[in-house]
């Protein structure tokens, strides 16, 4: 099975800043990574696919990169709605397996 | 409008049984693989099992192995998750996701709104 490790844990960041969260596969898997935003008591909703492509609607500031093993989601002048937990996902074979997911709050 | 609502859940004695759904609805649904995902009370998401879109393979997680069945009912475009044996630990809210077996776009697109399952005595 591949091991999915998101970090951080938790991080406190302010309005305006630049937030950086990491998903290390255990294995290669291609860009078959997708990243999400969970509000509380919300469904998650799908920020990036494919590793790196924008899902419609979401804001330009969010960006995905990465290739392999190692990817990045990085949320640029952070806003007051993007205050909210993060999970990433492999789907390049199964079982999927998530992140445990990156608790963004306010600093 | 693509859409899918799950349902189903409840209240269950531990040992029980309980049998989930998923509807889908707005696109092919044969061209999908689907997804039940699960996120227990304070805790992050876990992939429980996945079947694809012609229902010909199943998948699980170790910690339902055994113990759920999913299956698919492509003349109702719905897909289930059959649990048995249930546990204290099986309890959470569930999604069902859509999935996409090959290709890195589809994966994880739609979600449901979710279904709580409480195990206890």
């Amino acid at each position: 099975d591949i091991q999915m490790t998101q970090s951080p844990s938790a991080m406190s960041a302010s309005v305006g800043d630049r937030v950086t969260i990491t998903c290390r596969a255990s294995q290669g898997i291609s860009n078959y990574l997708a990243w999400f935003q969970q509000k509380p008591g919300k469904v998650p909703k799908r920020l990036i696919y494919a590793a790196s492509s924008l899902q419609s609607g979401v804001p330009s500031r969010f960006s995905g990169s990465g290739s392999g093993t190692e990817f990045t989601l990085t949320i640029n002048s952070l806003q007051p709605e993007d205050f909210a937990t993060y999970y990433c996902v492999q789907h390049n074979s199964y079982p999927r397996t998530f992140g445990q997911g990156t608790k963004v709050e306010i600093k | 409008e693509v859409q899918l609502v799950d349902s189903g859940g409840g209240l269950v004695q531990p040992g029980g049984s309980l049998r989930l759904s998923c509807a889908a609805s707005g696109y092919t649904f044969t061209n999908y693989a689907m997804s039940w995902v699960r996120q227990a009370p304070g805790k992050g998401l876990e992939w429980v099992s996945g079947i694809s879109g012609s229902a010909d393979s199943t998948y699980y997680a170790d910690s339902v192995k055994g113990r759920f069945t999913i299956s698919s009912d492509s003349s109702k475009n719905t897909v289930y998750l059959q649990m048995n044996s249930l546990r204290a630990e099986d309890t959470a809210l569930y999604y069902c996701a859509r999935d996409k077996i090959w290709g890195p776009n589809d994966a994880f697109d739609i979600w449901g709104q979710g279904t709580v399952v409480t195990v206890s005595s």
